[in-house]
């Protein structure tokens, strides 16, 4: 398998601009998170889907945040507008639920930068 | 909140020697703790899993154990190599909950 797949790898965007993130998780796997990770606040969670179904958002940080999860093998993260806080990177992990104690298999970022 | 501390200072050490890295936790103990290596410009992979009512696990030559009365866990790498130089992190989770709370992690530098 080829792991979780994200994309871009990079991301430049000037302050205002719409950004969209992508994730396919490794098939087969029924849950997946999106982390916001920065040097300040470490790895956060973002949003949680189990079985394509949000579960628990409340790390979203605000209603420029959105995330969808439309079918098993793809997520996205959308940033409308966004600002140069929002400067970091963004994981994307999987993981098969089978109890509370899964490990999760993370994706290689997506560094974003708002200028 | 649950809060999972880690020590934010590098950990240096010689190669050969035992590196061993602090996680502690707020409040109520987890169900289980998972530690993961992070290298840079890489996601986190993940590398072992301690349950509340495990005091030790071990993987080749890691180490790890669990502490409900310190609310502590202790991360042990033996006979460490400059291939293990990294930033380890520890993460708490909690029993019918999938999902987890990570500290920010400590650098470890392993210099031949």
């Amino acid at each position: 398998d080829a792991g979780v797949i994200q994309s871009p790898r990079h991301e430049v965007t000037e302050m205002g601009q719409e950004v969209t993130l992508r994730c396919k998780p490794i098939s087969g796997h029924n849950s997946l998170f999106w982390y916001r990770q920065t040097m300040m606040r470490g790895l956060e969670l973002l949003i949680y889907f189990n079985n394509n179904v949000p579960i628990d958002d409340s790390g979203m940080p605000e209603d420029r945040f959105s995330a969808k999860m439309p079918n098993a093998s793809f997520s996205t993260l959308k940033i409308q507008p966004s600002e140069p806080r929002d400067s970091a990177v963004y994981f994307c992990a999987s993981s098969l639920e089978r109890d509370s104690y899964n490990e999760q298999f993370f994706g290689p970022g997506t560094r974003l930068t708002v200028l | 909140s649950q809060k999972i501390e880690q020590n934010s200072e590098a950990l240096n050490i010689q190669e050969g020697k035992t590196a061993t890295l602090t996680c502690n936790y707020t409040n109520y103990s987890p169900a289980y703790l998972q530690w993961y290596r992070q290298d840079p410009g890489r996601g986190p992979v993940f590398l072992l899993l301690i349950r509340e009512n495990e005091k030790e696990k071990r993987k080749e030559r890691l180490k790890v154990t669990f502490d409900t009365t310190l609310k502590q866990s202790l991360f042990h790498i033996t006979a460490s190599q400059p291939a293990d130089s990294a930033t380890y992190l520890c993460a708490r989770g909690n029993s019918g909950y999938s999902t987890l709370t990570f500290g920010k992690g400590t650098m470890l530098l392993v210099s031949p």
